[in-house]
């Protein structure tokens, strides 16, 4: 149950896209639909963002986005705001009957 | 008012017991899957275990998977975790969470904190 490989950070200006990757294999995101996404400010608890890799659930806004191809998934944020700065985390159901988290990705905005 | 509260926290020894518990109001649990998802501190999310509605299905990470039990009552909307032969490593914020929708973790508690030290 090794996590999702995602990269520590990344950053952009306000008003620009960042995509953030998810890295797994084909027992997890490879092979599942159960790709999601979570949003993650300092002291809070976690808020889903996109779930069955590319829906969003209600109140979230459109600029936030998924996608999947092959054994990585990704989450892109189009005009990047203030607020947007934090942390952002995948999770994918796996061929074990389990669930695996990745390693977590921090978002500046510049 | 719609939430989760986790409550059983605290300082054990290595070695020790806790037992975790989630009291859902404003809604009722009984009819949703239900996980526990932890996190050290600075740390990432870790998946630790779910139950399935009625109990009948569990499932455990590696890491905890004979030393933690995942339980529910849905008589008393509450959802428990007894963690047993507990490690430095447990140390952890335990978040209790609801799924609302197929494979999405959507309702998270604020959590309770489990520091393991001697």
């Amino acid at each position: 149950q090794s996590a999702l490989t995602q990269p520590p950070s990344v950053s952009g200006s306000p008003g620009q896209s960042v995509a953030i990757s998810c890295t797994g294999t084909s027992s997890d995101v490879g092979g599942q639909n159960y790709v999601s996404w979570y949003q993650q400010h300092p002291g809070k608890a976690p808020k889903l963002m996109i779930f069955d890799v590319t829906k969003r659930p209600s109140g979230v806004p459109d600029r936030f986005s998924g996608s999947k191809s092959g054994n990585t998934a990704s989450l892109t944020i189009s005009g990047l705001q203030a607020e947007d700065e934090t942390d952002y985390y995948c999770c994918s159901y796996t061929a074990s009957y389990t669930y695996v988290f990745g390693t977590g990705t921090k978002v500046t905005v510049l | 008012e719609v939430q989760l509260v986790e409550s059983g926290g605290g300082l054990v020894q290595p070695g020790g017991s806790l037992r975790l518990s989630c009291a859902a109001s404003g809604f009722t649990l009984s009819s949703h899957w239900m996980h526990w998802v932890r996190q050290a501190p600075g740390k990432g999310l870790v998946w630790v275990s779910y139950i399935n509605s009625d109990g009948s299905i569990t499932h455990y990470a590696d890491s905890v998977k004979g030393r933690f039990t995942i339980s529910r009552d849905n008589a008393k909307n509450t959802l428990s975790l007894q963690m047993n032969s507990l490690r430095v490593d447990d140390a952890a914020i335990y978040y209790c969470v609801v799924v609302l929708t197929a494979g999405a973790f959507d309702m998270w508690g604020q959590g309770t904190m489990v520091a393991v030290s001697s």
